[in-house]
């Protein structure tokens, strides 16, 4: 069955600081990678995701994410956060998009001032 | 906003007692998909609807059904409610198989 893992439960991280948000997927083909963005009583925003081609994927608000398949990783980036960034973080995978789609259990972000 | 919107924002119910929640797509998504986010997890996929016929489903309970309408707007229903159901239930919509999922703002259901 798939599964996907977030080890870390919440980082604090300073403004200004970079960032990077662990995810690990076990699945025996390459599924369809997501990162989802969720602020306190709002829904979930989609950052990025990743179905083929280049590895190193660019999404919105200056995050990327890099898919490295003898890991089964699929890390979130960002250079320098900002203090709107926190919020909770969810990594995805889906066999076929829409289909048998499965979170991870998020990572808390904080942002110290 | 992603203009995906959802009805009631809170509910509360008691055990045993059927509740219907509803998601109005984005304009000109066809499929819709639902979600149970229990506090401090992540979602669980419960299924997902193309033109009005089931699409995919996750490992919920028969219980658990779903309407989607001409309009593409959409119904989770859940008869026998329990009290592990109380959670924050998302619908997301999207265009087609490969295009971004836009997700609601969820309702949130507690089950006394």
């Amino acid at each position: 069955a798939q599964s996907v893992t977030q080890p870390d439960i919440h980082i604090t991280v300073s403004e200004g600081a970079s960032l990077e948000l662990r995810c690990n997927y076990s699945y025996g083909a390459t599924p369809y990678l997501f990162w989802y963005v969720q602020s306190p009583g709002q829904g979930l925003q989609l950052l990025l995701k990743y179905f083929s081609g280049d590895t190193l994927v660019q999404g919105i608000k200056g995050f990327e994410a890099e898919f490295k398949r003898s890991q089964s990783s699929f890390n979130l980036r960002k250079p320098s956060v900002h203090w709107s960034d926190a919020a909770e973080y969810f990594c995805a995978v889906a066999i076929n998009y829409g289909q048998n789609f499965v979170f991870g259990p998020g990572t808390r972000l904080s942002v110290l001032p | 906003e992603t203009g995906v919107t959802q009805s009631p924002t809170h509910l509360i119910k008691t055990r045993g007692q059927q509740v219907t929640l509803r998601c109005s797509s984005q304009s000109g998504h066809n499929t819709v998909s639902w979600y149970q986010q229990a506090l401090g997890q992540g979602p669980q996929f419960i299924f997902q609807y193309y033109r009005e016929e089931e699409n995919g489903r996750g490992n919920f309970p028969p219980r658990f059904s779903g309407l989607q309408f001409p309009n593409y707007s959409s119904e989770l229903n859940v008869n026998a409610l329990e009290l592990d159901d109380s959670a924050l239930y998302l619908c997301a919509s999207t265009q087609g198989a490969r295009e971004t999922q836009y997700f609601g703002p969820g309702t949130r259901l507690l089950v006394l």
